[in-house]
């Protein structure tokens, strides 16, 4: 079974300054990685993914995500955040090879002080 | 519209009512989710319907919660006897493409 472990429920950062949200997984597979974004009373949208390819992968709004199999990570960064970023942002795994369901995290809130 | 659309979206209930919730998924999409949001616990999975395969039930947390997927399209998430630890955000999603899913506003249940 997949899992997916965000150690960070919050993590305020001020405007202008460099974030990582950290998201580890584990699988007995290879698997499809992603990134969702929540703003506040909003839906949840797709805000990147790692299906194969680069293991650098740039999403909207200027985040990139890295994936790393040897550390089963794929930790979200921005270098400068905007007021804008506040939001949740959840990580999300996928097991490659066939149609099954997508495992969310718990979900990190990012606030962004002025 | 083009998104996915869910029903009611809001909805209070007293304890031990049956409640329905509906999902108008994206035309096309052939994958259909249903997850729950509570506060501090993340999005928690409970059905998958993949086609006309056998749905995944397996994230449903007990036997009082039902899931139907009409036709290939509209869902219904069915909660009987509803108890306050239901109470939750309920989310659907729909995809065509691996892992993207497209979620909609969400369904608010408020047991009481």
């Amino acid at each position: 079974a997949q899992s997916v472990t965000q150690l960070d429920s919050q993590v305020p950062v001020f405007e202008e300054a460099p974030v990582e949200l950290r998201c580890n997984y584990s699988s007995s597979v290879s698997v499809y990685l992603f990134w969702y974004v929540q703003y506040p009373n909003q839906g949840l949208q797709l805000l990147l993914k790692y299906l194969s390819g680069s293991t650098l992968v740039k999403g909207i709004n200027g985040f990139e995500a890295e994936f790393n199999k040897s550390q089963t990570s794929f930790h979200l960064r921005k270098p400068s955040v905007h007021i804008s970023d506040t939001a949740e942002y959840f990580c999300a795994v996928l097991n490659s090879g066939g149609y099954q369901k997508v495992t969310f995290g718990t979900g990190t809130k990012l606030q962004v002080i002025p | 519209g083009a998104g996915v659309s869910q029903s009611p979206s809001n909805k209070v209930t007293e304890k031990g009512k049956d409640v329905e919730l509906r999902c108008d998924p994206i035309s096309g999409h052939t994958a259909l989710y249903w997850y729950r949001q509570s506060l501090g616990q993340g999005l928690e999975f409970l059905i998958y319907f993949q086609g006309n395969s056998a749905p995944d039930k397996s994230g449903l947390p007990s036997d009082r919660f039902s899931a139907e997927r009409t036709g290939g399209s509209v869902s219904t998430l069915t909660i009987q006897r509803t108890q306050q630890e239901d109470s939750a955000v309920y989310l659907c999603a729909s995809s065509l493409f691996v892992g993207e899913l497209f979620f909609g506003e969400g369904s608010r249940l408020t047991v009481l």
